[in-house]
């Protein structure tokens, strides 16, 4: 079974634009995280933000958590065709709990 | 190397036989997960190895999928009878573990299983 769920599903954007990727998920969570996956294969870590943080910043990533909406949003800003790729949020209750994660927004950054 | 390995990259089977997929995560972490993505799909959670505590493994989805951890290190994902249904990349990632969460995840680049 899958916690989260991203919109949208895929996201078609011009190199420079920002892309905003959103994930919801369903029971209260101690950890968010979002992914970045190329070529179907590994996932790479790219930002975490706890439950009791609103927003965290890294380079070009932005990531927003709303626990009253149970949401979190991902915002890469003057993308580039490098950000081409799928991103994943994934989700823990603490406590050594499983991680699991959304299904995916696949991002195009055209050149 | 220092990442998570995990052979064989890729894997062609013949449906009704087993297959076993290995996965060595980072030294030292006492995390360990198996996750199963089929074509164009999200992550799908199948187990979770914890430290010395009983796995987590709500995920399986049938008990023709089995998976263990020898000496907290390697671990195998094992498939009886395969059917054309678990053609997907399955994916190991581990983790530290520490400070009561899972924290960061560390992939390794998946082993692709095709069924005939």
């Amino acid at each position: 079974s899958q916690q989260g769920e991203e919109d949208p599903q895929a996201l078609s954007i011009q190199e420079g634009e920002n892309a905003t990727m959103n994930c919801s998920y369903k029971t209260s969570i101690n950890n968010l995280q979002w992914y970045r996956q190329n070529s179907g294969r590994g996932l790479v870590h790219l930002i975490l933000i706890r439950s009791n943080e609103r927003e965290k910043h890294s380079g070009r990533l932005r990531v927003t958590l709303d626990t009253s909406k149970k949401s979190s949003s991902l915002l890469i800003t003057a993308s580039r065709a490098a950000d081409t790729a799928s991103y994943f949020c994934a989700t823990d209750k603490g406590g050594y709990q499983k991680v699991t994660f959304g299904t995916g927004t696949k991002l195009q950054v055209i050149p | 190397g220092a990442g998570v390995s995990q052979s064989p990259s890729n894997k062609v089977t013949e449906k009704g036989k087993d297959v076993e997929l290995r996965c060595d995560p980072i030294s030292g972490h006492t995390a360990l997960y198996w996750y199963r993505q089929s074509l164009g799909q999200g992550l799908e959670f199948l187990i979770y190895f914890q430290g010395n505590s009983a796995p987590d493994k709500s995920g399986l989805p049938s008990d023709r999928f089995s998976a263990e951890r020898t000496g907290g290190s390697v671990s195998t994902l094992t498939i009886q009878r395969t059917q054309q249904e678990d053609s997907a990349v399955y994916l190991c990632a581990s983790s530290l573990g520490t400070s009561g969460y899972s924290g960061e995840l560390f992939f390794g680049e998946g082993s692709r299983l095709t069924v005939l």
